[in-house]
């Protein structure tokens, strides 16, 4: 099983400002098979990225991915108010796991 | 406009079991695989099991193996999960999701999820 950590646990940050949020795999995951969802409080997740950089439908270009091999990073380049929640990655393909998550909070 | 609605969720004893129901509207459901994904209370997200589109294959992760069984009814557009010998580490909210064309565990379109709590 791939083991996905997610860092920082939490981000404070301010509107406007650039988030970059860190997830490093247990092992190699392909680029084709890197997700990362978005989660605000009583709602359900909404994906955000697939294949590592590619935004799924209706995701603002402020939200980019990149990363390969075990090292991947989602950021925002512009924080608007409705940003701020838990984001979680996700390996997918076989045995799918996710990371634990990062706080996207006001600071 | 996809749309999919659990349904089942509630109070159980350890032990006990629960079918949960997630009817779907909006796609072609037959055309696509599905999933469960679960969420303890606090915690991050499980992916729990799959089901192709056909029904004809079934995944399951290891924590639920031979405790839980996914289904599926494509003539009435319901997704299936029918728990047994419940714990109380199954206790989280449990998603429906709706997996790409690819069946690659990648989910484009989630439930509002339904709340399982296994407690004596």
């Amino acid at each position: 099983e791939i083991v996905l950590t997610q860092s920082p646990g939490t981000l404070s940050l301010s509107p406007g400002e650039r988030a970059t949020l860190s997830c490093r795999a247990s092992q190699s995951v392909s680029s084709s098979y890197l997700a990362w969802y978005q989660q605000k409080p009583g709602q359900a997740p909404r994906l955000l990225i697939y294949a590592t950089s590619s935004r799924a439908t209706g995701i603002p270009d402020r939200f980019s991915g990149s990363g390969s091999g075990t090292d991947f990073t989602v950021s925002i380049s512009r924080l608007e108010p409705e940003d701020f929640a838990v984001y979680y990655c996700q390996q997918y393909g076989s045995s799918p796991s996710f990371g634990g998550g990062t706080k996207v909070e006001i600071k | 406009e996809v749309q999919l609605l659990e349904s089942g969720g509630g109070l159980v004893q350890p032990g006990g079991s629960l079918r949960l129901s997630c009817a779907a509207s909006g796609f072609t459901f037959s055309t696509y695989a599905m999933a469960w994904v679960r969420q303890a209370p606090g915690k991050g997200l499980e992916w729990v099991s799959a089901i192709s589109g056909s029904g004809g294959l079934t995944y399951y992760a290891d924590s639920v193996k031979g405790r839980f069984t996914i289904s599926r009814d494509n003539s009435d557009n319901t997704l299936y999960v029918q728990m047994n010998n419940l714990r109380a580490e199954d206790t989280a909210v449990y998603y429906c999701a709706k997996d790409t064309p690819s069946f690659l565990a990648l989910f484009d379109y989630w439930g509002r999820g339904t709340l399982v709590t296994v407690s004596s």
